[in-house]
């Protein structure tokens, strides 16, 4: 069974702190997604992972992939009120090369408090 | 630029009723999926299409049938309501690439009574 497990489900983190999400998947892909969710809305493509080893940056937000360990992270870095979401990681799983067959992990909700 | 539009966002039908979810994107994307959210469960493909007359069954495709007659159109069919299927719905669109993520619509939310 095509499985993707994010841990943790839930995270309360203070402001300024730091904390690592991980994504760990099933099967052999080097092709990764991170999406953000927040409560009501659509989801938003973060990052984009396409290789073993690959490390995208955007403000406090760092994705990594480990192709062999069959295992990405989201470090978020001094964590805002901002980035209150939930955050899920996508995998293509049968690795068919695009974003068509995405199998999501259950998400990590995220609640930075003040 | 619209990107993915889907219609109604609010739905609430009866068992047994039928009815069409709407999706049209207008980025020229060649592959289209619907996926269905429930609580706890993350997202689950329900149909994709790599293109207008493609189409192909994802991981819950019972109860559901599409079409893809062109390529900005991808209509989810429920043909016989059941409580089971009460969710939101997300159409999504993407390039094909492997560097192009899923562009995602607003999303409908079902309720079957």
């Amino acid at each position: 069974e095509l499985k993707v497990e994010q841990n943790p489900l839930f995270l309360s983190m203070q402001e300024g702190k730091n904390y690592t999400i991980y994504c760990n998947y099933s099967t052999t892909s080097d092709r990764l997604y991170w999406y953000r969710q927040d409560p009501g809305k659509s989801l938003e493509s973060l990052f984009v992972l396409l290789s073993n080893g690959a490390v995208k940056q955007e403000g406090r937000l760092m994705a990594s992939l480990d192709t062999k360990a069959r295992l990405s992270t989201l470090h978020i870095t001094a964590a805002v009120h901002d980035l209150s979401a939930t955050y899920f990681c996508a995998v293509d799983m049968e690795n068919t090369g695009t974003a068509s067959k995405l199998t999501f992990g259950t998400g990590t909700r995220l609640q930075v408090t003040l | 630029n619209a990107g993915v539009t889907q219609t109604p966002k609010f739905q609430v039908l009866k068992t047994g009723q039928s009815m069409t979810l709407q999706c049209a994107q207008d980025m020229n994307h060649e592959y289209m999926s619907w996926y269905r959210q429930d609580p706890g469960m993350g997202l689950r493909l329900i149909h994709y299409s790599v293109g207008a007359g493609i189409t192909d069954q994802g991981e819950v495709p019972n109860g559901y049938n599409v079409s893809r007659s062109t390529t900005e159109d991808f209509p989810l069919r429920l043909l016989s309501a059941a409580p089971s299927q009460t969710s939101v719905y997300f159409c999504a669109s993407s390039l094909g690439r492997p560097n192009s993520p899923l562009h995602f619509g607003n999303g409908t939310r079902l309720t079957v009574t």
